[in-house]
């Protein structure tokens, strides 16, 4: 996995733009991947699935795009809302095929109204 | 209905203390897994439980030990606590052991170590 400083990568917009976010995952063998969000204080959010034998899944307003080839994932945020502000995070199932999830760099999103 | 729920919310041990953190899981999953997420990192997987048995260990010292009751609850315990086990103890919950499942996880424990 990658190693994390205090200071996470911050994405600023406005209220009704659209939002990437991007995470690079490091096992090419992992099949599940899962964006979650994260508010402070609170715990990781579910946000939207996807299984390495798709490329593109589309949620209510979020979509995930995943290329196997370079191992990377974004998250699509349409119409950016102020409640979408938090940090997000991309995981990964691990290879033991048991409910291990190993976290991204989490990304933290700032929308201003 | 109720969603994953952690107790206590916040608690506050000293150096070489032990705690005991509590999961409850969502009703019917049966696959409950303890993260820590220090400030500012995301959550590292600490166990995972299913059917009462360990399914995993990820790479945390012989300190950190749990188990999961016949109701699917489970305990995190921390023995001989440091300075650096200060963090968000984070459970999740899933309907089967796959990784191919989503996983639900509660508010957390914030453990302050001093």
């Amino acid at each position: 996995g990658e190693s994390v400083g205090l200071h996470l990568p911050t994405l600023s917009v406005q209220e009704g733009d659209n939002s990437i976010i991007n995470c690079a995952y490091s096992n090419s063998a992992s099949d599940y991947f899962i964006w979650y969000k994260q508010e402070s204080g609170k715990g990781p959010q579910f946000i939207i699935d996807i299984r390495s034998n798709m490329d593109k899944r589309q949620g209510q307003r979020v979509t995930v795009l995943l290329n196997k080839t370079v191992k990377h994932l974004s998250l699509q945020i349409a119409a950016t809302q102020p409640g979408d502000s938090a940090v997000y995070f991309c995981a990964e199932n691990g290879e033991s095929g048991y409910s291990t999830l190993t976290f991204g760099k989490g990304t933290m999103l700032l929308v201003s109204p | 209905d109720a969603g994953v729920t952690q107790s206590p919310t916040h608690l506050i041990k000293t150096r070489g203390q032990q705690v005991t953190l509590r999961c409850s899981p969502i009703s019917g999953h049966k696959s409950v897994s303890w993260y820590q997420q220090v400030l500012g990192q995301g959550p590292q997987f600490i166990f995972q439980y299913y059917e009462k048995e360990e399914r995993g260990r990820g790479n945390f010292p012989d300190r950190f030990s749990a188990r999961q009751f016949p109701n699917y609850s489970s305990e995190l315990n921390v023995n001989a606590l440091l300075l650096g086990d200060s963090a968000l103890y984070l459970c999740a919950s899933s309907l089967t052991k796959g990784g191919n499942t989503e996983a639900f996880f509660g508010q957390g424990t914030r453990l302050t170590v001093v």
